[in-house]
């Protein structure tokens, strides 16, 4: 699987969007990106995952760029309940079970 | 509801005793994996299982095993062999083939004394 690389922490005002980004230079083409997240203490949560092309759902939005190199997740408004490490992946194939590698993801915190 | 359960949130165990960490999913996913996770750190794969009666060792297999005998439980040993017990342990469950998500439990924080 590929590696990623993201920022060790972020800062995002409530109700501002969240713009998390992940390098994945080294992505081949039948990988994916998906985007955990965990809050303290808690088991991760999928958010949502892309090939090449935008994804959104109702959670976040994921832009892949055109070479595939890197991504980024947007929370489009931020809530204080969106603080949390996350975690960008790149996944071997759409297999379901292709096992996951974390890294240590960006802990993001939300402020007022 | 659907989910994946683990037991109990917390447990505390003496040095030198196994311990077993319950996981049970009624999703009815084919694949179930445990992974450690310490403070600061992500998560490492310990074991993973794609069916039943089935399981190969992820990252850090050592001082750990695992059994699969049903489809909705894939539990857990950590004994005596492993020097660093104490860790956050998760669970996670995936149906086998579409590219869904996988899903975790809440986690099993292991303390050794």
């Amino acid at each position: 699987d590929a590696k990623t690389t993201q920022p060790t922490s972020m800062d995002c005002a409530e109700g501002r969007a969240a713009n998390l980004p992940c390098n994945h230079s080294t992505i081949s083409g039948n990988e994916y990106v998906y985007w955990y997240r965990q809050i303290h203490s808690q088991g991760p949560q999928y958010i949502i995952h892309g090939l090449k092309n935008n994804e959104t759902n109702e959670m976040a939005s994921l832009i892949i760029t055109e070479d595939r190199k890197s991504s980024t997740l947007i929370l489009p408004h931020a809530t204080l309940r969106d603080t949390a490490v996350y975690y960008c992946i790149v996944r071997i194939s759409n297999s379901g079970y292709s096992t996951l590698t974390f890294g240590k993801g960006t802990m993001l915190l939300v402020s007022p | 509801d659907g989910g994946i359960t683990q037991s109990p949130k917390y447990l505390f165990r003496k040095e030198g005793q196994n311990v077993t960490l319950s996981c049970e999913q009624n999703l009815n996913h084919d694949a179930m994996y445990w992974y450690r996770q310490d403070p600061g750190q992500g998560l490492r794969l310990i074991y993973y299982s794609q069916i039943v009666n089935d399981f190969q060792k992820g990252d850090i297999a050592e001082g750990y095993s695992v059994s699969r005998e049903k489809k909705e439980s894939f539990p857990l040993t950590v004994t005596s062999a492993q020097k660093n017990p104490t860790a956050f342990y998760l669970c996670a469950s995936s149906i086998r083939q579409g590219g869904t998500e996988a899903f975790f439990g809440q986690g099993t924080r292991l303390t050794v004394v």
